[in-house]
């Protein structure tokens, strides 16, 4: 089963905009994590954030953190062609043994030039 | 470039017939993880290895087996294939099997149970 809803399933916008997405997930966790696959590769990882941090940001990314409504969200600022793709979050749970991680079903981010 | 390569890119498969996916790192990385990627399923745990000689069972175990003789390999092997286990496959590892660290995957097998 899946830990992880991202929320919306799909997002379509124009280039410059700014993309939001969400995430939810049902136990408790270690870190919450995002990831960005590219169609037909790999996943890539984007950002780790611990569940004693409220807010993170890489470059353009931004990811927030709220442990008590069990949500993440992850913005994308003046979005490029090049971020279409898909984003999935992944979330490390307490009791998971070792670094096991759980993905939801993923955001599908199309930015029109 | 350091990474994980994955081999077959592709592949069809006869039901019943039985197929080993590999699996290499370079990166000398402790864990290891097998994952399947089915449309509106996400991704979805199938073994794992916290470290070389040891294996775990993830979410969707059942028709895989997995090996870790070593650091950088981590075969998955289905014994006989069935229709169900068409998907595309990742193979993923990350640097310790505890603490705060993220994976890196490889680019995955597509594999086509016929």
């Amino acid at each position: 089963s899946q830990q992880g809803e991202e929320d919306p399933q799909a997002l379509s916008i124009q280039e410059g905009e700014n993309a939001t997405m969400n995430c939810s997930y049902k136990t408790s966790i270690n870190n919450l994590q995002w990831y960005r696959q590219n169609s037909g590769r790999g996943l890539v990882h984007l950002i780790l954030i611990r569940s004693n941090e409220r807010e993170k940001h890489s470059g353009r990314l931004r990811v927030t953190l709220d442990t008590s409504k069990k949500s993440s969200s992850l913005l994308i600022t003046a979005s490029r062609a090049a971020d279409t793709a898909s984003y999935f979050c992944a979330t490390r749970g307490i009791k998971a043994a070792g670094n096991k991680l759980t993905f939801g079903g993923g955001t599908r981010v199309l930015v029109k030039p | 470039t350091a990474g994980i390569t994955q081999a077959p890119t592709s592949q069809i498969l006869a039901a019943g017939r039985s197929m080993t996916l590999r699996c290499t790192q370079d990166m000398r990385h402790n864990a290891m993880y097998w994952y399947r990627q089915d449309l509106g399923l996400g991704l979805r745990l199938i073994h794992y290895s916290n470290t070389a000689g040891t294996t775990g069972k993830g979410e969707v175990p059942d028709g895989y087996s997995v090996s870790r003789a070593n650091t950088d390999d981590f075969p998955l092997t289905l014994a006989s294939a069935v229709p169900s286990q068409t998907s595309v496959y990742f193979c993923a590892s990350s640097d310790e099997a505890g603490g705060n660290y993220g994976y890196t995957f490889g680019s995955g097998t597509r594999l086509t149970v016929v």
